[in-house]
């Protein structure tokens, strides 16, 4: 089946320590997201590749990157980890043009920062 | 900017009928989601609305008022596994394509 695909789905980092988690799809989607969400909060998006094109939100701290290597895949790098940053991190895909652009949502990786 | 307003938490009977309302403020307006979501899990998609109107699926219905940014989400012969968070996502057009921005979600826990 296609799919939205997050590795790992729970993290653990310390305080500081770079760290890499990875999303993947198989549905072919030219646009690929990533939100975040902390408890009993609303998904915060962070940036979403519109194909090759990288669009930062403005209010996205610049500890947080991200890398899209080719179509399948995206990264979201959170280069020194606060207590603030733990949170679920939710990537998404869509498709333009043609349908309704709906986002789909891979099952999150949970990040705790120790 | 945009403003999306929906009730922090709601309680149903088992079999009932509900109904969760999301009211917005946005421009560039370009349609109207609603996602459920499990503790712990991923928003799945549940509707879509770009016109006015109500759009049916199964026991999910969600109806749009464009000129009174208002939509609800209707959910009929509640069962147990409906208890989740629903969110309410609007599509905003911007100049770098469409953004969504969520609303906080309605806590729905289904009771016997």
């Amino acid at each position: 089946d296609a799919m939205v695909i997050q590795n790992p789905r729970y993290q653990v980092t310390q305080f500081g320590k770079p760290v890499t988690l990875s999303c993947s799809q198989t549905l072919n989607h030219n646009v690929m997201y990533w939100y975040q969400q902390k408890s009993s909060q609303a998904p915060k998006l962070l940036f979403h590749y519109y194909d090759k094109d990288f669009n930062n939100e403005a209010d996205t701290p610049d500890n947080f990157q991200s890398r899209r290597p080719n179509t399948s895949f995206c990264f979201l790098d959170i280069r020194s980890p606060g207590l603030g940053d733990a949170a679920m991190y939710l990537c998404a895909t869509s498709k333009t043009s043609g349908d309704t652009e709906t986002q789909y949502f891979g099952p999150g990786t949970r990040l705790l920062v120790l | 900017g945009q403003n999306i307003d929906q009730p922090t938490e709601m309680t149903a009977t088992e079999g009932a009928i509900v109904q969760i309302n999301c009211t917005y403020q946005t421009s560039g307006f370009n349609g109207l989601f609603w996602y459920q979501q499990h503790a712990g899990e991923a928003p799945t998609f549940l509707s879509y609305n770009v016109l006015d109107g109500l759009e049916e699926k199964g026991r999910f219905s969600s109806f749009l008022s464009r000129s009174k940014g208002y939509s609800y989400l209707l959910l009929k012969e509640l069962q147990m596994k409906d208890s989740a968070s629903y969110l309410c996502a609007v599509r905003q057009y911007t100049g770098g394509g469409n953004k969504l921005t969520f609303g906080t979600g309605t806590q729905l826990k289904v009771e016997l």
